[in-house]
């Protein structure tokens, strides 16, 4: 079965900084894009970046870009989203997604359960 | 706002069929197959219905259908079920530097 678990999420003051974390089991990770999505409390869905299977192409939306940097080792099936300079608006469950394929990160077949990020 | 439009709600009764639309530009729905909706419970995380427009993954019952005219992409749930009660969300590639985006969502009763 596959499965991903995220970590690392918790209270930042603003222009703070974390490192999210997911760890994947059941499927090759190098064959898979993975991408991060958020949704701040009450809102809907936005993603964040997407990284392509071999970890060599990055993608990232227009407000993180510059302060967010995504990552992945696939030696052991983890994803991380590197948050710096962290502001009120990035408050959210962070989820990531398995894409699916190797550079198709624009549909996600399975999701984590999320990790809070508060920025206050 | 959100780039690409959803009704914010929409309602059937048991058994009944209904439509979710989801309406971008020529930079994503109108241009490119790669259309996802999601179902999303309250407090859990999204779960893959549809992909590439039409596409339902293993699992998900042939009752939910997408399509495609224009720039309107549209999931259609065929016998409405209590259990299809919660809020859908179309996704789209865009062109734009956003590279990937979403509807608001639609909130689905089911009465």
């Amino acid at each position: 079965e596959v499965q991903l678990l995220e970590s690392g999420g918790g209270l930042v003051q603003p222009g703070g900084s974390l490192r999210l974390s997911c760890a994947g089991s059941g499927f090759t990770s190098s064959s898979y894009a993975m991408t991060w999505v958020r949704q701040a409390p009450g809102k809907g869905l936005e993603w964040v970046s997407a990284i392509s299977g071999s970890g060599g192409t990055t993608y990232y939306t227009d407000s993180v870009k510059g302060r967010f940097t995504i990552s992945r080792d696939n030696s052991k099936n983890t994803l991380y989203l590197q948050m710096n300079s962290l502001r009120a608006e990035d408050t959210a469950v962070y989820y990531c997604a398995k894409g699916l394929g190797g550079r198709n990160y624009y549909g996600m077949d399975v999701w984590g359960q999320g990790t809070t990020v508060t920025v206050s | 706002q959100s780039a690409l439009t959803q009704p914010a709600s929409v309602s059937g009764s048991p058994g009944q069929s209904i439509t979710i639309s989801c309406t971008g530009t020529s930079s994503d729905v109108g241009t490119y197959n790669y259309v996802s909706w999601y179902q999303q419970h309250p407090g859990k995380a999204p779960k893959l219905m549809i992909y590439e427009v039409s596409n339902r993954p293993s699992g998900v019952p042939d009752r939910f259908s997408g399509s495609k005219s224009g720039n309107t992409a549209s999931l259609t749930i065929s016998g409405l079920q209590a259990e299809d009660e919660t809020d859908y969300y179309c996704s789209s590639y865009t062109s734009s530097s956003t590279h990937v985006v979403f509807g608001g969502g639609t909130k689905l009763t089911v009465l």
